[in-house]
């Protein structure tokens, strides 16, 4: 099992551009989310599915949209990149949104906006 | 609202020495709470949890951590540090509550000195 698995690993992108960002897990998990995390500020909750169908904003989805594909794929597109999402991007998968579950991540996405 | 806090951005230990890394929460109910390794480049992987039960936990790799409901702390603790076990730790709290999502520390960089 590969886990949960991230394209690309790094980008440098120019303000404006867009992008998507693609995250795939292998563990028939039903929940994935995508957080951002930058220096001294932790993992922040951007977006996140509970199951295929399903999604939801966590604490700053301003900037992003997301897309669950299917029950493995879950992607992150960015319509007009500016340079505060300059940040590293992780993926993550759990069985359900239940507390006890725990989530597992993929290596992540280094992204930089110039 | 819970909140997390890792009251220390860096902690440095001997090789050989024992170590603890601190979380404190902050939540109006009962948490789950997790801990989180982050090696060089690589995305968080899962150490251990609290759900319920035994107050001392054991996880991955010798850790084990201790929830004081007194002191809402949870505490990650390793009898003797290995250099290899330097790494970015995050804590995580959340309640059991499907509206609730899970909320990581800033994280607390642990530097093992040989």
């Amino acid at each position: 099992n590969a886990g949960v698995t991230q394209t690309p690993k790094f980008q440098v992108l120019k303000t404006g551009q867009s992008m998507t960002l693609q995250c795939a897990q292998d563990m028939n998990h039903n929940s994935m989310y995508w957080y951002r995390q930058d220096p001294g500020m932790g993992l922040r909750l951007i977006y996140y599915s509970a199951s295929e169908g399903t999604t939801d904003k966590g604490e700053v989805p301003n900037g992003y949209n997301v897309s669950r594909l299917n029950k493995r794929e879950f992607s992150l597109r960015l319509e007009s990149a500016a340079p505060s999402q300059t940040s590293v991007y992780f993926c993550a998968s759990s069985v359900s949104l239940a507390g006890a579950d725990t989530q597992y991540f993929g290596p992540g996405t280094r992204l930089t906006v110039l | 609202a819970q909140s997390v806090a890792q009251p220390e951005d860096q902690v440095n230990v001997a090789e050989g020495n024992p170590l603890t890394v601190k979380c404190t929460y902050s939540v109006s109910g009962n948490p789950y709470l997790f801990w989180y390794v982050q090696y060089p480049n690589r995305g968080l992987q899962f150490l251990l949890k609290y759900i319920t039960g035994d107050n001392l936990v054991k996880g991955s790799y010798g850790f084990e951590a201790e929830f004081n409901k007194s002191q809402t702390s949870f505490h990650l603790k390793k009898p003797s540090a290995l250099v290899s076990d330097s790494a970015l730790y995050f804590c995580a709290v959340i309640l059991f509550n499907r509206d609730d999502k899970i909320i990581f520390g800033k994280g607390t960089r642990l530097h093992i000195l040989p």
